[in-house]
């Protein structure tokens, strides 16, 4: 069964360092997603993609946040510099396409810690 | 506005018992409700799903009742099992997901 891949699966780093999430959608998928998942919350949407373009970036800190899906396919979310409340799962999903009641699927996230 | 409202935040359920879990939204431009479940560890996974115009869907043990006009729409699990046992987010969607808080279901053997 396919599935959205993430990398890495934890990460712990100090306030003020960068670190940069991978994800790899289901073949196919023309959507991509990047949510932050705050614990006890649910996802918030941080951006999407339609392809290799940026459809909603309105969620994201783009001080501090830049996400991009280059060749349509694979992407990647980079924080630079990390701050303590940044702390958080970092989830990556996936649909055939942005509208239509498409399902999305989600990856297993990258949990990060800042300290 | 964008706000989708869940309660409870926790629900303890006996093995072969009702789990319900309910959820409120403001924007009648929300055209799509989903049920997301989500285990330790793992990413949501979608449960269930409703579309506005149909006032309840029935997928094996899992129900969702919708209602239009109080925009209110609750998740129904008949004969809950262990296995349940997750956290269950309610979702709403007008051009993007927005996503309830959460609730934290244990269902006790």
């Amino acid at each position: 069964e396919a599935e959205v891949a993430q990398s890495p699966r934890y990460k712990i780093t100090e306030k003020s360092q960068a670190v940069a999430f991978w994800c790899d959608p289901i073949s196919g998928h023309a959507t991509l997603y990047w949510y932050r998942q705050i614990l006890g919350q649910g996802p918030e949407l941080l951006v999407q993609f339609q392809d290799e373009s940026v459809v909603d970036d309105s969620q994201l800190p783009k001080d501090r946040f830049s996400a991009e899906r280059l060749k349509g396919v694979d992407s990647t979310l980079k924080i630079q510099p990390a701050e303590l409340g940044d702390s958080a799962m970092y989830l990556c999903a996936s649909s055939a396409h942005g509208q239509g009641g498409n399902e999305q699927f989600f990856g297993p996230g990258t949990r990060l810690t800042v300290l | 506005q964008q706000q989708v409202k869940q309660s409870p935040q926790s629900l303890i359920v006996q093995k072969g018992g009702i789990s319900i879990i309910n959820c409120a939204y403001e924007n009648t431009a929300f055209d799509y409700f989903p049920w997301y479940q989500q285990f330790p560890g793992k990413g949501p996974a979608l449960l269930i799903a409703i579309r506005p115009d149909v006032s309840e869907k029935k997928e094996g043990r899992f129900t969702i009742s919708f209602n239009k006009s109080a925009k209110q729409f609750s998740l129904h699990i008949m004969d809950s099992q262990p296995g349940d046992s997750a956290t269950y987010f309610c979702a709403a969607r007008r051009n993007k997901l927005i996503f309830g808080t959460g609730t934290l279901l244990a269902v006790q053997p």
